[in-house]
């Protein structure tokens, strides 16, 4: 099946400076990539996804690069906010469609 | 904004007993799935649900794990003999075009097994 790796496992970075997590996949017929964000003790919710048929896609401070050949893609929040501190975790559809399979998650803290 | 919404918010239960867990998903969705987080961990895929059936299955989903939609509005993960490391949050989330569309999230049922 397919593994997904993400990291780091935490991040600290100073309010208004840009913050990156990179996930790796295994499986290359996988083809939706998602990054859900996940406040203390609330349930995931989505802030980002791309396909495969594009490299980057972006939205507002958010955006997404996706490197098919290499199979990994990574997340960039530019100019960040107290409010963007929460787990983020990415996550890849498999080939059959059916089954997510989520990073392990990295903890980001924007330091006022 | 419709959401997913599940029951109860936290369920205690001791080790051997059966529990279920209720979601009702979005009205017009067709795609449902059930995920686990055990505290601090990553959520983990545990079964996904189209047309009155199930479309794929983890390893965590074993014999013990069971799914249904016994009306329109309910969807049930059904755990038959709790385990002490059955203790998760236990996710449902629906979505109204399959998985590769954004997946809804419930706010999550926290199971302790004593």
């Amino acid at each position: 099946g397919e593994n997904v790796e993400q990291h780091p496992s935490t991040l600290s970075v100073q309010e208004g400076d840009s913050a990156v997590i990179k996930c790796t996949y295994s499986d290359s017929a996988s083809n939706y990539f998602p990054w859900y964000k996940q406040e203390l003790g609330k349930r995931p919710q989505l802030i980002i996804d791309i396909r495969s048929n594009v490299g980057e896609k972006k939205d507002q401070r958010i955006a997404v690069t996706l490197n098919k050949t290499a199979k990994h893609f990574s997340l960039h929040i530019t100019e960040t906010q107290p409010e963007d501190s929460a787990v983020y975790f990415c996550a890849a559809i498999d080939h059959t469609g059916n089954q997510f399979y989520f990073g392990t998650g990295t903890s980001l803290t924007v330091i006022p | 904004e419709p959401e997913v919404t599940q029951t109860p918010s936290h369920q205690v239960t001791q080790m051997g007993q059966e529990v279920i867990l209720r979601c009702v998903p979005i009205s017009n969705h067709l795609y449902f799935y059930w995920y686990r987080q055990i505290l601090g961990q990553k959520v983990e895929f545990l079964v996904s649900f189209y047309n009155n059936e199930i479309s794929e299955k983890s390893e965590i989903f074993d014999d013990q794990f069971s799914v249904e939609r016994p009306d329109g509005s309910n969807f049930t993960l059904k755990i038959r003999s709790t385990k002490l490391e059955d203790s998760a949050m236990y996710f449902c989330a629906s979505s109204g075009q399959g998985a590769l569309n954004e997946q809804f999230f419930g706010p999550g049922t926290r199971l302790t097994v004593l």
